[in-house]
This record gives structure tokens, C-alpha cells and sequence, in this order.
């Protein structure tokens, strides 16, 4: 059974600063490992996808990096705004046996970036 | 339509009643899912769908809990003889996916559901 880990629960952190979220995942068999964010009151929106074949992806300010064989994954946000406080989850898609297609969430990191 | 549409947005429902929640995803998308997300909790993975067939039902709650999707597009998540604990938000998502790829996955606004 898959099971997602994040850590910190929750960061607070100065506006400018360089951030890293940590993401581990126990199954190894995924198809790919997604980042997402949460505002309060909102549904999620997809960050970034890693497919299992890729070590990183970069969107803007934002960089996910995926070692599969020891089960991680990190966040990295540079020069983080008041506006990337949020909710960050990351996403397991599994690969195989009876939980194909799965989507495992961590219980997410809480970010809170002040002025 | 462009996103992952859900309705109703907000359901507020007397103990006991049933309910049900639709889910409308992007065109095109084979995959389908639902989660349950309860105030200050993770994500709970419900059901999933692959077009028409529900190859992991694993998440749902109990036999009050029961969902359909025909078409290969719009899902219904049924919840009946509601109880308080029953109260969260109930989110879906859907995705391209036939068997073999993973693709980005993308979320409704969620319906909140309130058992009073």
C-alpha cells in the first residue's frame, strides 16, 4: 500500500526566501509524482509533473525534483512571495497491482510566506 | 467545458437524507476520481474511474457511499442516509490516462457538503 509523507506539516518563512518541501513515497512503482497547491476555500492547482523516468521538472520560480529508487521528492521555491502561502501537496500516481491508477496525497505542508 | 466542473457547490442536508454529486470532467478525460478532504485533513481517496468501470472502489466509506459514471464521462457520487460525519469536502478529478501513461491531473472547485 502506498503511503505519502510530507515534511514540515508546516513552514513559516520570511518573503525572499529560498524554500525546499520534502515528499517521500513508499512504493516506488509510480507513473509519475505531481505537486499541487491549495488556497482555502479552492480545489487544487496541478504545479508541476514529474513522469518516473525524469529526475526534475522547472516551472518559473518553482523546481520538483524526483528520486524514485529512494522514494523522495522535493519542492524547491526560490524567492518565495506572500503569495505562494498555500497549501503544498504532492501526489503519488501508482503504477501497479490493484492500486493502478491510484492517486496518494500527502497530508501536505502549510506555507506561510510574510512581508 | 474548460475545467472540472462540480455540483452543487454547497449542500446543506438534514441527517439521514441522501444526497447526490455530480462531476462533469474535462472532455476527452478517461480517468475520474473522488476524494474526500474533512476540515484540516489530507486527501481521501474515494473511488476511481477508468471510462465507464471502477477499478479501485477501495476508498469508499461504507454501503452508504456508491458512485456511477456512464458515458465515460459524467460521475455521480451518491451518499445515502447522510450522517454528520459525512460532512467535508468532496472533491473530483480527471485526467487523459489510457492504461500505460500518467498525465496531469486536474481538480473541480469541489462540492462542500454540510450534514446538519
Amino acid at each position: 500500500k502506498q503511503e505519502v509523507t510530507q515534511i514540515p506539516a508546516a513552514l513559516s518563512v520570511p518573503e525572499g526566501e529560498n524554500l525546499v518541501l520534502n515528499c517521500s513515497f513508499t512504493d516506488s512503482a509510480i507513473y509519475n509524482l505531481q505537486w499541487f497547491r491549495q488556497d482555502p476555500g479552492k480545489g487544487l492547482t496541478s504545479l508541476l509533473l514529474i513522469q518516473s523516468s525524469q529526475r526534475e521538472q522547472t516551472s518559473g520560480r518553482l523546481n520538483a525534483s524526483l528520486d524514485k529508487s529512494s522514494g523522495r521528492s522535493t519542492l524547491y521555491i526560490a524567492a518565495s512571495q506572500p503569495g505562494d502561502s498555500a497549501t503544498y501537496l504532492c501526489a503519488a500516481l501508482n503504477a501497479g497491482g490493484t492500486s493502478y491508477g491510484k492517486l496518494t496525497f500527502g497530508q501536505g505542508t502549510i506555507l506561510t510566506v510574510h512581508p | 467545458g474548460a475545467g472540472v466542473s462540480q455540483s452543487p457547490s454547497n449542500k446543506v442536508t438534514e441527517k439521514g437524507k441522501d444526497v447526490e454529486l455530480r462531476c462533469d470532467p474535462i472532455s476527452g478525460h478517461t480517468a475520474l476520481y473522488w476524494y474526500r478532504q474533512s476540515l484540516g485533513q489530507g486527501l481521501e481517496f474515494l473511488i476511481y474511474f477508468q471510462g465507464n468501470s471502477a477499478p479501485d472502489k477501495s476508498g469508499l466509506p461504507s454501503d452508504r457511499f456508491s458512485a456511477e459514471r456512464t458515458g465515460g464521462s459524467v460521475s455521480t457520487l451518491t451518499i445515502q442516509r447522510t450522517q454528520q460525519e459525512d460532512s467535508a469536502v468532496y472533491l473530483c478529478a480527471s485526467s487523459f490516462a489510457p492504461k500505460g501513461a500518467g498525465n496531469t491531473i486536474y481538480f473541480g472547485e469541489g462540492s462542500w457538503l454540510t450534514v446538519v
